[in-house]
């Protein structure tokens, strides 16, 4: 069966600083994979998406992420982040198959402070 | 923008009642979910339609019923609710395609409170 794994529960980081998030998946197969955030009181939002091709994909809000298949990870990245970035970020992986939707990790949430 | 609706935001109930949220999509997306998100931001999937069909319907209650209309709107009925019901029920669309995986556009969630 399918897994993502968040090993991060929260992350604090001061304004300005780079955000690393860490995302690791179990699949026998190439996955496709996706980073949600989801901030209060809303629904999840897709920052990205990999399906294949270029393993750093590039996303809203300056995020990007790299795919990589021998450390089956797909960690998220931003340069410069803001206190608006305090948010719970969901990475997921899809098998593609037919209406299935998507198995998500637990979730990191994100505190920008000042 | 939102596309995808959901009515109502909140819900606090009693135990043993019966509830019903609803979710429309103007995305012109066929095939639509129900997740369920626990208080600890745990993500599950409990059913999804594609037009009109149910195709996926996890281990959930039997109190829990889907209801799909039309393509475009996909209902949940949870019959004699318990306090363990008590999360946010995010709806959410996409556009199958047979050469890869869909990307889902959440509603804003139901948020659920059992007393």
């Amino acid at each position: 069966a399918q897994s993502v794994t968040q090993p991060d529960a929260r992350v604090t980081v001061s304004e300005g600083a780079s955000l690393q998030l860490r995302c690791k998946y179990s699949y026998s197969a190439t996955p496709y994979l996706f980073w949600y955030v989801q901030y209060p009181r809303q629904g999840l939002q897709l920052l990205l998406k990999y399906y294949s091709g270029d393993p750093v994909v590039q996303g809203v809000n300056s995020f990007e992420a790299e795919f990589s298949k021998s450390n089956s990870s797909f960690h998220l990245q931003k340069a410069s982040v803001h206190w608006s970035d305090s948010a719970v970020y969901f990475c997921a992986l899809s098998m593609g198959d037919y209406a299935q939707g998507l198995t998500f990790g637990l979730g990191t949430r994100v505190s920008v402070f000042p | 923008e939102t596309a995808v609706f959901q009515t109502p935001n909140y819900h606090v109930t009693q135990v043993g009642n019966e509830v019903s949220f609803n979710c429309k999509q103007t995305l012109g997306h066929d095939t639509m979910y129900w997740y369920k998100q626990d208080s600890k931001k745990l993500l599950k999937i409990m059913f999804s339609y594609n037009n009109k069909q149910l195709i996926v319907n996890e281990t959930v209650p039997r109190r829990f019923s889907p209801q799909s209309s039309d393509k475009a709107h996909l209902n949940l009925r949870i019959k004699s609710v318990e306090p363990e019901d008590s999360a946010v029920y995010l709806c959410a669309s996409s556009f199958y395609r047979d050469w890869g995986a869909e990307t889902l556009y959440f509603g804003s969630g139901t948020r659920l409170t059992v007393l």
